[in-house]
Parts: structure tokens; C-alpha cells; sequence
């Protein structure tokens, strides 16, 4: 069965300082991959993706992320958070399969401290 | 473009009563579908739509009912509201064909007493 687990429910750090959000999966099949961001009272808006090529994906508000296929991850990191990136973050894989199918994380929460 | 939009905003209900929630996008996509958030559990799709007129089941579906009759609506209905339902609703949609992104509603709220 298709998994995605992200590791941290919730991660706090502080104005300025490198993060990273991780992500693992589970497929029998290949995957597409995304990050969504959710602010609060808010809908979900995607922060980058993964389609094929470069393994290492540039996002908008400065995130990236990278898909290692070995290691079945797509890590979100970001040299220096700012208060603004408080939110939720999920990751989800659409599958490769007829009607790319998506499955969702359970979400990290970023709190960013001053 | 208005995107995805979705009605009301907030609504409580109380158990037994029923009531609809719509979403409506403008961007001719498709593929809608229909989320639940309850903490810590991230999105569960709920109902899906691959085109007017094709609806079909997602991982939690009971109690709830969808119907498909043009490409711009994906009305939810629940039949007899339970507190179980209470939960954050979200639409959304993306183009059929290959691994889009989906693009979302803003939510509903819904409480059940």
C-alpha cells in the first residue's frame, strides 16, 4: 500500500535559522511528488514539486527540496526561516497510475519564534 | 479567476440534520474532489470527480453523498449530519490528464452538536 509519512508533527525554530521538513514514502508504483503550504484559515497552495529531471527543486518564499529515490524521501528545507513561514506543511505523492492518485501526509506544523 | 470557491464559510449543525456544501472553480478542470482535515491526520479525500456525470468513492465516504452534473460544480452533501463530521472541508481541483498540482478552496468549518 501507498504511504506518506512525514516525521515531525511539529517543528519549532527560530527567525533565521535553517529548517528542514522531512518526508518519506512508501510505492509500489513510481511518484510524483509536492509540498503544499497551508497558513492559517487557509487553503492549501503548493510550494514546489517534483516531476522528473533535477532532483533538486527550487519553491516559491525561498524553499527547496530534494527527491532521493533511494533513500524514497523529499526533504523541504530552507537556509533561513522568517515568522511569515509559520504554518502547515504537507507533502504528497500522486501516483503513477491511471488518474495520478494523491496521498497526503499528516502534516508538520513550522512555528517560527522571534 | 475566482479559482476554487466554496459555501459557507462556517455552518454548525446539529446531529440528524443534513445540508449541503458547495464548491465551484472557473477554471474548467476536470478532476474535484473533496478533502476532510481533522488534526493529525492530514487530508482524507472523501468523494471524487474525473468529469460531469463521474463521481466515485475516496477513503472516507460515509455519510456522505456528491453528485457531478456540470464541470464548474461538486456540491457534498451530508445526509444525517454526526458529530464524527465535524471537521474542516476542502475542495478542490486540478486538470485530469497527468500529475498536476491541485489547486484548493479556501474551506468550510463545519461543526456537529
Amino acid at each position: 500500500a501507498q504511504s506518506v509519512t512525514q516525521l515531525d508533527s511539529q517543528v519549532p525554530v527560530f527567525e533565521e535559522a535553517p529548517v528542514e521538513l522531512r518526508c518519506n514514502y512508501s510505492s509500489s508504483v513510481s511518484v510524483y511528488l509536492f509540498w503544499y503550504v497551508q497558513y492559517p484559515n487557509q487553503g492549501l497552495q503548493l510550494l514546489l514539486k517534483y516531476l522528473s529531471g533535477s532532483t533538486l527543486v527550487k519553491g516559491i518564499n525561498g524553499f527547496e527540496a530534494e527527491f532521493n529515490k533511494s533513500q524514497t524521501s523529499f526533504h523541504l528545507r530552507k537556509p533561513s526561516v522568517h515568522i511569515s513561514d509559520t504554518a502547515e506543511y504537507f507533502c504528497a505523492v500522486s501516483l503513477n497510475t491511471g488518474g495520478f492518485k494523491t496521498i497526503f501526509g499528516a502534516g508538520t506544523r513550522l512555528f517560527v519564534k522571534a | 479567476n475566482a479559482g476554487v470557491t466554496q459555501t459557507p464559510k462556517f455552518q454548525v449543525l446539529k446531529t440528524g440534520q443534513s445540508m449541503t456544501l458547495q464548491c465551484a472553480q472557473d477554471m474548467n478542470h476536470e478532476y474535484m474532489s473533496w478533502y476532510r482535515q481533522d488534526p493529525g491526520m492530514g487530508l482524507r479525500l472523501i468523494h471524487y470527480s474525473v468529469g460531469a456525470g463521474i463521481t466515485d468513492q475516496g477513503e472516507v465516504p460515509n455519510g456522505y453523498n456528491v453528485s457531478r452534473s456540470t464541470t464548474e460544480d461538486f456540491p457534498l452533501r451530508l445526509l444525517s449530519a454526526a458529530p464524527s463530521q465535524t471537521s474542516v472541508y476542502f475542495c478542490a481541483s486540478r486538470p485530469s490528464r497527468g500529475p498536476n498540482e491541485q489547486f484548493f478552496g479556501p474551506g468550510t468549518r463545519l461543526t456537529v452538536l
